[in-house]
This record gives structure tokens, sequence and C-alpha cells, in this order.
């Protein structure tokens, strides 16, 4: 079955700091990878996908992620964050050519200080 | 207007009441799934149904039930509510069809708290 870990919880930086969040997901053929933001009070928003080609997605507001198949991961990262940045983010799989169904990982809380 | 509207926003219910949450789409996607949020343990899947006429349990079925009336409907309900239902509830639609709009579209959610 497949399923993505997401190893940490909650994480605090300053305004400006370089943010890296970690997705590890388990699934061994073709996966189309995602990651969710959740800002606070609202619903789940796309801020990027992975589907094939380039391994490096850029997506929303300076996000990217990188899609390294040999560690089974997909970090999240933004060379400097802003407050606005506040939210839960969720890292997710989807396995196989069609959308059945995403897997979601357990979320990240970034916090940022200003 | 929202492309996924759910109904209600909020809710409180005791335990032992049936309730049914709504959600409606106007994005035209066959495919429809319920998760639940909880903290900690991120989305879980509920059910999810590709189209009128199919419906598949997710991963936390047990205690809830669904209804696809029409394409654009799906209705989730909670037979006898007991407090470890709480949680904020999400519907979402999908369109594998569509590349450019893989992934999900998720509604605003609905926040149920059991007594």
């Amino acid at each position: 079955a497949q399923s993505v870990s997401q190893h940490n919880h909650h994480v605090i930086l300053s305004e400006a700091a370089s943010l890296e969040l970690g997705c590890n997901y388990s699934y061994g053929g073709t996966v189309n990878l995602f990651w969710y933001v959740q800002y606070p009070g609202q619903h789940l928003q796309l801020l990027l996908k992975y589907f094939s080609g380039d391994p490096l997605v850029k997506g929303i507001k300076g996000f990217e992620a990188e899609f390294i198949k040999s560690k089974f991961s997909f970090n999240l990262r933004k060379p400097s964050v802003q407050w606005s940045d506040t939210a839960e983010y969720f890292c997710a799989v989807n396995a196989g050519s069609s959308a059945s169904k995403i897997i979601f990982g357990s979320g990240t809380r970034l916090s940022i200080r200003p | 207007d929202a492309d996924v509207t759910q109904t209600p926003r909020n809710r409180i219910t005791k335990t032992g009441k049936r309730i049914m949450l709504e959600c409606s789409q106007t994005k035209g996607h066959d495919r429809m799934y319920w998760y639940r949020q909880d903290p900690g343990l991120g989305l879980r899947l509920i059910y999810y149904s590709f189209d009128v006429k199919d419906i598949n349990k997710g991963e936390i079925s047990d205690g809830y039930s669904v209804s696809r009336q029409a394409q654009a409907k799906f209705s989730l309900s909670l037979e006898s509510a007991i407090p470890n239902q709480t949680a904020l509830y999400f519907c979402a639609t999908s369109d594998p069809k569509n590349r450019d709009n893989y992934g999900y579209t998720f509604g605003s959610g609905t926040r149920l708290t059991v007594v």
C-alpha cells in the first residue's frame, strides 16, 4: 500500500530563512506527487505537482520541490520564507497513471516568526 | 460561487444523532471524495466515488455512509454520531482526464463537533 511520511511535524523559522520540508513515499512504480498548503482556517490548495519530466518542479509563491526517485523523496523548498507562509503543508502521492485516490502525509505545520 | 461547496460549514450534534454533510460541485468532475482531517493525522480517506454508480470505501469508512445523488452531489452521513467523529471534513473532486488540473479541488470544509 502507498504511504507518505512527513517527518517534521512542526517547523519554526524566522522570516528570510530558507525552508526545506521532507517528504518520503513508499511505492515502487510510477507516482504522481503533490504538495498542498492549508492556510489557517482555509481549505487545502495545490502548491505544486510532479507527474514526469524535470524532477525539479516550480510551484506558486516561490516554492519548488525536487523529486529524487532513488530516495523516494519529494522535498519542498523555498529560499526565503515570509510571515505569510505560515500554514500547514501536506505532501501527497497518487500511484499509477490515473488520479484514482491521493494519499496524504500527516502534515507539517510551519510557523514563521516576523 | 465556489467550485466545490460544502454545507454546513459548522455543526454541533449530540452523540447518537444522524447527521448528513453535503457536497456539491460545479466543475463537472466525475470523481468525488470525502476526507476527514484530524490534528497530526493529516487527511484520511472515508469514501470515494468515480461516478454515480461507483462507490468505494476508503481507509476509515466504518461509521459512515455516502450517497452519490448525481454527478454533482456527494453526501456523507454519520448514522449514529460518536465523539471521536469530531473532525474537519473535506469534500474533493478530481478529473483525471485533464492533466492541467490534476490533483484535487477541495471544498472549504465542514467542522463537525459531536458532544
